[in-house]
Order: structure tokens, then sequence, then C-alpha cells
């Protein structure tokens, strides 16, 4: 069975503080992404990577870093979190190239700044 | 670049009733389309996609969604609501770049209620 985890299901931080967010995949998926979820947005694509040490910028990734060191680790970075990157984060992945594949998701880590 | 549209934020069912989300892309070459549920505090689950061929697509729970190019539409359909449906339900929709992977454009989402 598919699994993608993420390190935490809840998480608070406090303004300014740099925070982790873990996901680990067991399928030996090529492909990982990094999405936030907001009431009335939906899910916005931050970060994916098609590889080790590649990372591809989705369409919000200002504030955020990734960091795939591994096949089956992907890691969202806040460098100095705000209020405003208050959310749920949810980490998907997917084999394969040209992302035709199904995406699996994790549970999400839903993050409050204070 | 592409985009989903969801018209409906909110729709309220009768269990047993039957139903559809409308969901509708914009994207120049044929899409791949998806439809995926969220169940309170879970993460997303597959419903259904669509990549070519046969244009009803089934999916798992007994869903089925419609492709219609000329519509742009990719509407999600199911006969008979149970109370188990009630969910989020998101459309979304990747390109193919020939590279790597591409992610997701979501639209924003349809919350279905079911009512007894």
């Amino acid at each position: 069975d598919v699994k993608v985890t993420q390190s935490s299901r809840y998480l608070v931080k406090r303004t300014g503080e740099k925070v982790f967010l873990e996901c680990v995949q067991d399928m030996d998926h090529e492909n990982m992404f990094w999405y936030r979820q907001d009431p009335g947005l939906g899910l916005r694509l931050i970060y994916f990577s098609y590889d080790v040490k590649m990372k591809e910028k989705g369409d919000i990734p200002e504030g955020y870093s990734v960091s795939r060191e591994k096949k089956e680790r992907f890691s969202l970075i806040l460098e100095s979190a705000s209020t405003n990157q208050t959310s749920m984060y949810l980490c998907a992945s997917s084999k394969g190239a040209g992302g035709i594949y199904e995406q699996y998701f994790g549970p999400g880590t839903r993050l409050t700044v204070t | 670049a592409q985009s989903v549209t969801q018209p409906d934020i909110h729709i309220t069912v009768s269990e047993g009733a039957s139903l559809e989300l409308r969901c509708n892309y914009s994207y120049g070459a044929t899409p791949y389309l998806f439809w995926y549920v969220q169940s309170p505090g879970q993460g997303l689950q597959l419903l259904l996609k669509y990549f070519s061929g046969d244009t009803l697509v089934q999916g798992i729970k007994g869903f089925e969604a419609e492709f219609k190019r000329s519509q742009s539409s990719f509407n999600l359909r199911k006969p008979s609501v149970h109370w188990s449906d009630a969910a989020e339900y998101f459309c979304a929709v990747v390109g193919y770049s020939g590279g790597g992977a591409d992610g997701l454009t979501f639209g924003k989402g349809t919350h279905l209620i079911i009512q007894p």
C-alpha cells in the first residue's frame, strides 16, 4: 500500500522561527510535491522535485525553500515563519515522468504561526 | 498556464439522490484531469482520472466523470449518494511538459453536504 507520511499532524511555531516540514514516501517515487491548502483557495503548489537534489518552483514559492537529499524524503523549509504561512501543508508523491501519474497525498500538517 | 474552475462552493444533496459536481478547465492541449476527495482531517484520495480514450471514466466509490472537450468540462457524477460521501471534492489538471514532473493545478473545491 502506498504510503506518504508527514512528520507532524499539528505544529505551532512562533514568528521568525525556522520551520522544517518533513515528508517521506515508501514507493520509490521519482516525483515529490509540496502544496498548501487554505479555505476558499484550494490547494496551491509551492515546490516540487523530480529527482534527488532537483527542485522546481511551483505557483507560490516565496518564503519557502525545499531540500531533497534522498529519493524518499522531501523537506519544506520556512526560513523565517510568518503568520501568513499559517496553513495546512500537504505532501504528495508520484512515479514516472511528465506528471501524468496519480499523486499520492500524505495526511497533511496543520501549521499555526503565532 | 492551466486553470480549473469549480463553480459551486457548497452543494447540498439528499441521501439517495443523484449528484453532479461541475468542473471546467482551461488548458491549450489535451489535459490530464483528476477528481480527488478529502474527508475531514484527511489527505486527498484519488477518485478517478482521465488521460485519453473513452470520455466516460469510472472511479472508486461508484463515481464517474465525463470529459467534454467542446465544453472544457469534466463533471463528476454519482447516481445515488450516501451519507459517507460528505466531503470536499477537488478537480485538478496537469499539463505534460515533456520533462520531469508537473504539479497539479486544483480548483477551489466543492463542499458536499448530505441531508438525511
